[in-house]
């Protein structure tokens, strides 16, 4: 089935670093979004970027999407404390249901 | 603005006893509501979703059910929880669009089968 891979599973940065996570899928998609989860809470959506864009920025995150390498990336810079969670890339299944299929996620801690 | 109410928080059910979970939109109509499971440290995987009341669509063969009596009412349901059936539980709603947008989640239910 059709499914982002978040790529690393986990990744442990300190305070004022980058932090870059990689997402792969496996079919054409019509968008893709990234969201947070905080331990123990509910994911949060974070951005979306379409099929037709390459590039996307909200605050301190910035999003690339390759469709032809059927792959996208969530940086984010100067990175907090309280960016530690885990981060999920999600995509549409086929034929516009609605419903959207989740990566396994990246779990990220960034030490102060 | 729309809100999403699921409970409970965390339930703690011994094997073969019924379950019922529920989640609520507020602030919207006709959403499209969601039922993901996710194991310990692991994505989510897609139970059920819903574009109207009363229809459902099943992802996965399991022991759960969900029904939609309500527009902004979706409950998850088993007969006889399993081991197995121990997760977090997320509840999500989108708008009714076109298209695959952003999800709004509940704050999920950290059920333990024991």
């Amino acid at each position: 089935s059709q499914q982002g891979e978040e790529d690393p599973q986990a990744l442990s940065i300190q305070e004022g670093e980058n932090a870059t996570m990689n997402c792969s899928y496996k079919t054409s998609i019509n968008n893709l979004q990234w969201y947070r989860q905080n331990s123990g809470r509910g994911l949060v959506h974070l951005i979306l970027i379409r099929s037709n864009e390459r590039e996307k920025h909200s605050g301190r995150l910035r999003v690339t999407l390759d469709t032809s390498k059927k792959s996208s990336s969530l940086l984010i810079t100067a990175s907090r404390a309280a960016d530690t969670a885990s981060y999920f890339c999600a995509t549409d299944a086929p034929g516009n249901t609605g419903k959207l299929i989740f990566g396994q996620g990246t779990t990220l801690q960034v030490k102060p | 603005s729309q809100t999403i109410h699921q409970w409970p928080a965390t339930l703690v059910q011994p094997v073969g006893s019924p379950l019922s979970l529920e989640c609520t939109v507020e602030g919207t109509s006709n959403p499209n509501l969601y039922w993901y499971r996710q194991a310990a440290g692991r994505g989510l995987q897609l139970l059920f979703y819903s574009v109207g009341i009363g229809q459902i669509s099943s992802e996965v063969p399991q022991n759960l059910s969900a029904s939609r009596p309500q527009d902004r009412q979706f409950i998850l349901s088993s007969k006889k929880l399993l081991l197995s059936d121990s997760g977090f539980y997320l509840c999500a709603w989108s708008r009714p669009t076109a298209g695959n947008e952003k999800l709004f989640f509940g704050s999920g239910t950290q059920l333990s089968v024991l």
